[in-house]
Parts: C-alpha cells; structure tokens; sequence
C-alpha cells in the first residue's frame, strides 16, 4: 500500500526565506504528484502536477521537484511571505490502485511571519 | 468557470438521520470523486464516478451511497447518520483518469458535518 510521508509536521520562518517541504512516497510505481495547499477551514487548492516522466514544475515562486526512483519531492517555495501560511499536502496516484485514488501526506503547516 | 461546487458549507445532523451533500462542477470533468478528511487520517476516498451512470467504490464507502445522473452532479448521500462519520467532506474532478492517463484534480471548498 502507498504511503506518503511529509517532513517537517509544522514550520515558523520569518518573511523572506527560501523553504524546502520535503514528500516521499514508498512506492515508486506512480502516475503523477500534485502539490496542494489547504487555508484553515477552506478547501485543497492545485499548486503543481508532475507527472512521472518529468523532473520538475515550477509556478512563479513556487518550484517542484520529483525523484521518482528514491521516492522524493520537494517543494521550493522562495522569498516566502505572510500570505504563504497554509498547510502544504503532497498526493500521488499509484499504477495499480483504485482509479484516479490520491495517497495524500498529512501535510507540512507553514507559518510565516513579518 | 464556479469551478467545484459543495452544499451546504455547514451541517449538524442527529444520529440516525440522513441527508445528501451535493457537488457540481462546471469544466465538463468525467471523474468525480468524494473524500473525507479526519484529523490524524488525511483523506480518504469514500466513491469515485468515471462519468455519467458509472461509480465505484474507494477505501472507505460503507454508509454512503451515491449516483451520477449528469457529467455536472455527484451527490452523496448518507443512509443512517452515525458520529463517526462527523468530517470534513470535499469532492474533487479531474479529466477522465484512465490508466495511463495523468491530470490534474480539483477540490471543492468542503462541507462541514457534525453528527450528533
């Protein structure tokens, strides 16, 4: 069974860092990863989608990386600001699983402060 | 474009009753799907519906059913209330997901159930 693993739980950076939110995935054997971000008590905006045959997307500030042989994505968020507290979710379709299924991360809660 | 449409936003139930939540989306997506999200679980998939007349189940689909009559609806509904199916709901569309085929989902804003 897939299981998608988000590393760090919570993070609290001042105005203007440069992050990396870390996803992994136990099983390789993927169709695609999409990056989502979750304001409280709103619903999962698409951030990114990389398929599996790529390496990376990128979306202005944001960048996304997948290593599909180790099982690895990061997020890149830079020059971070206020308005980039959420919570972060990483999901991924498995070949094999139930159509369409998202595995999802319990997610990486940023806080960025002025 | 609404985008993915969920009511109501709020809801209080009593054990025992039943109601359907209702989801729309207006970008002509063949796959819809439900999920709940339970602190300490994430998500998990209850029913997915690769377009009109056509549903399964997902990993958690016991005490709720669903139907598809159009592309644009997928309602749930929930036969008997219990508290532990108090949740945040959220439906999501995509393009249709054939195997092999790869793209991107959208969540709606979720509804907030409380069985009492």
């Amino acid at each position: 069974k897939q299981e998608v693993t988000q590393i760090p739980a919570a993070l609290s950076v001042p105005e203007g860092e440069n992050l990396v939110l870390n996803c992994s995935f136990t099983d390789s054997a993927i169709y695609n990863l999409q990056w989502f971000r979750q304001d409280p008590g709103k619903g999962l905006t698409s951030l990114l989608l990389i398929q599996s045959s790529q390496r990376e997307q990128t979306s202005g500030r944001l960048n996304a990386s997948l290593d599909k042989s180790s099982g690895r994505s990061t997020l890149y968020i830079a020059a971070s600001q206020p308005g980039d507290s959420a919570t972060y979710l990483c999901a991924v379709i498995s070949r094999g699983s139930t159509l369409g299924r998202l595995y999802f991360g319990r997610g990486t809660q940023l806080t960025v402060w002025p | 474009n609404a985008g993915v449409t969920q009511t109501p936003k709020f809801q209080v139930l009593k054990t025992g009753q039943s109601m359907t939540l209702q989801c729309a989306q207006d970008m002509n997506h063949e796959y819809m799907s439900w999920y709940r999200q339970d602190p300490g679980m994430g998500l998990r998939l209850i029913h997915y519906s690769v377009g009109a007349g056509i549903t399964d189940q997902g990993e958690v689909p016991n005490g709720y059913n669903v139907s598809r009559s159009t592309t644009e609806d997928f309602p749930l509904r929930l036969l008997s209330a219990a508290p532990s199916q108090t949740s945040v709901y959220f439906c999501a569309s995509s393009r249709n997901q054939g195997f092999g085929d790869s793209y991107e989902q959208y969540f709606g804003p979720g509804t907030r159930l409380t069985v009492t």
